[in-house]
């Protein structure tokens, strides 16, 4: 039973470019967050996509956005990067018991932005 | 005012010691509680819950404290593989989905 997967694992951009990052979720997992995981701090939440619709947001400007695929995959897409958007990324998924609290999280993307 | 807060460390102590971790968090309206542990580099996994009664894992209690809004994870009988960051989580529920809100995190580090 595979768990949740991230690509790609680490890349390199530079300011102004644009990224992609895809996760699939958990076998049997409809629900997929993303966070945004700076160096030393907790992961912030970034949104979060049930039903192919965005339900929840967090404090991210628009240059943030996502998608979610018919069979429940997700991407991340960031715009206009800046320096402070190096991060790791990290995906996490839940399943139908979605009040339980506990999130599967990917091994994360780490972004640098040059 | 951050959402949840905790000490960030690092609590550097020997084998065998006990060690408690403490955290607040500012939405009196969050629902449930959990502690997450991160190993250098990897992702985040949940330890476990936080029950208003207070709860064990073995070496691990738990407990909330609603009125105060505050939580508090102990480690007893520290082992070399508990090293790693704790990250306190506060689940809050909006339109029927919830969002999990970590603290920074406290870097434990066990020494021989």
């Amino acid at each position: 039973d595979a768990g949740v997967t991230q690509s790609p694992t680490h890349l390199i951009k530079t300011r102004g470019q644009q990224v992609t990052l895809r996760c699939s979720p958990k076998s049997g997992h409809d629900t997929v967050s993303w966070y945004q995981q700076a160096l030393g701090q907790g992961p912030q939440f970034i949104f979060q996509y049930y039903e192919e619709e965005e339900r929840q947001r967090g404090n991210f400007p628009d240059r943030f956005s996502g998608h979610q695929f018919p069979n429940y995959s997700s991407e991340l897409n960031v715009n206009a990067l800046l320096l402070g958007d190096s991060a790791l990324y990290l995906c996490a998924s839940r399943g139908e018991k979605r009040i339980t609290g506990e999130l599967f999280f990917g091994e994360g993307s780490r972004l640098t932005v040059l | 005012r951050k959402e949840v807060e905790q000490d960030p460390g690092p609590f550097n102590v020997p084998e065998g010691a006990t060690v408690a971790f403490n955290c607040t968090y500012s939405n009196s309206a969050s629902q449930s509680f959990f502690w997450y542990r991160q190993d250098c580099r990897k992702e985040p996994k949940l330890l476990m819950s936080v029950y208003s009664s207070g709860n064990e894992d073995g070496r691990f209690t738990a407990q909330l404290n609603r009125a105060s809004q505050y939580i508090s994870l102990l480690i007893r009988d520290s082992k070399l593989s508990d090293s790693a960051t704790y990250l306190c989580v506060v689940n809050e529920m909006n339109t029927g989905f919830q969002k999990l809100v970590f603290g920074t995190g406290t870097r434990l580090l066990v020494s021989p």
